[in-house]
């Protein structure tokens, strides 16, 4: 089972920052936490990940809280392209670093 | 980043044949693959892990003799729906790990293959 929850849906305007959250109480010490993002038919698609500290690229930042319960993917500026669903995957450590998908949150930028 | 591909993107077959997908990794060896599918409307759920050169490890619940996966190469695996039924008809995606530099080496994702059973 997926060790993540997400709400199931987001709207955010175009050009404003998309802020998704994502709980995951259960995180253990050495688990990272994985975001992707799928489009519509479409393979899922790497975004970002981190352990504890927050991490940024080219395409997001991650923003984790300090006891590690907790985390924020941040799009800076969204825009209709970035209409998709958004996985936030705890990697487990002891089930070989497999990835379980849990429900996602369905963000839909609008103009 | 990281490019893994999928053929065909699109497959119609008859209920009792069976249907070959490839998944490669382009650019990069890939010691471990998965195969996922997606219903509509629905996550992704993980079928299987394989590693080159040895048998895949099944999730609970998926039949290894319906679906047959081979890891021959560290570019290349692929998976067989055999005898499918419109029950099987799926959206199935792969992906591939890199390099083994450790189990929090990141996953990269094809395309997917979409396949219908008339």
């Amino acid at each position: 089972d997926a060790k993540t929850t997400q709400p199931t849906s987001m709207d955010c305007a175009e050009g404003r920052a998309a802020n998704l959250p994502c709980n995951h109480s259960t995180i253990s010490g050495n688990e990272y936490v994985y975001w992707y993002r799928q489009i519509h038919s479409q393979g899922p698609q790497y975004i970002i990940h981190g352990l504890k500290n927050n991490e940024t690229n080219e395409m997001a930042s991650l923003i984790i809280t300090e006891d590690r319960k907790s985390s924020t993917l941040i799009l800076p500026h969204a825009t209709l392209r970035d209409t998709a669903v958004y996985y936030c995957i705890v990697r487990v450590y002891n089930q070989g670093g497999k990835l379980i998908f849990g429900q996602g949150t369905e963000l839909s930028v609008k103009p | 980043g990281a490019v893994v591909s999928q053929h065909p993107s699109r497959v119609i077959c008859k209920s009792g044949t069976s249907v070959k997908i490839e998944c490669r990794s382009l650019d990069f060896q890939a010691t471990t693959m998965f195969w996922y599918r997606q219903f509509p409307k629905k996550s992704l759920m993980l079928m299987a892990t394989s590693n080159e050169g040895s048998k895949a490890t099944y999730e609970q619940g998926v039949e290894k003799d319906k679906f047959l996966i081979n890891h021959a190469s560290l570019t290349l695996s692929t998976l067989t729906v055999t005898s499918a039924h419109p029950e099987d008809s799926s959206f199935y995606i792969c992906s591939a790990r890199g390099e083994d530099r450790g189990w929090t080496d990141t996953q990269y994702f094809g395309p997917g293959t979409r396949l219908t059973v008339l």
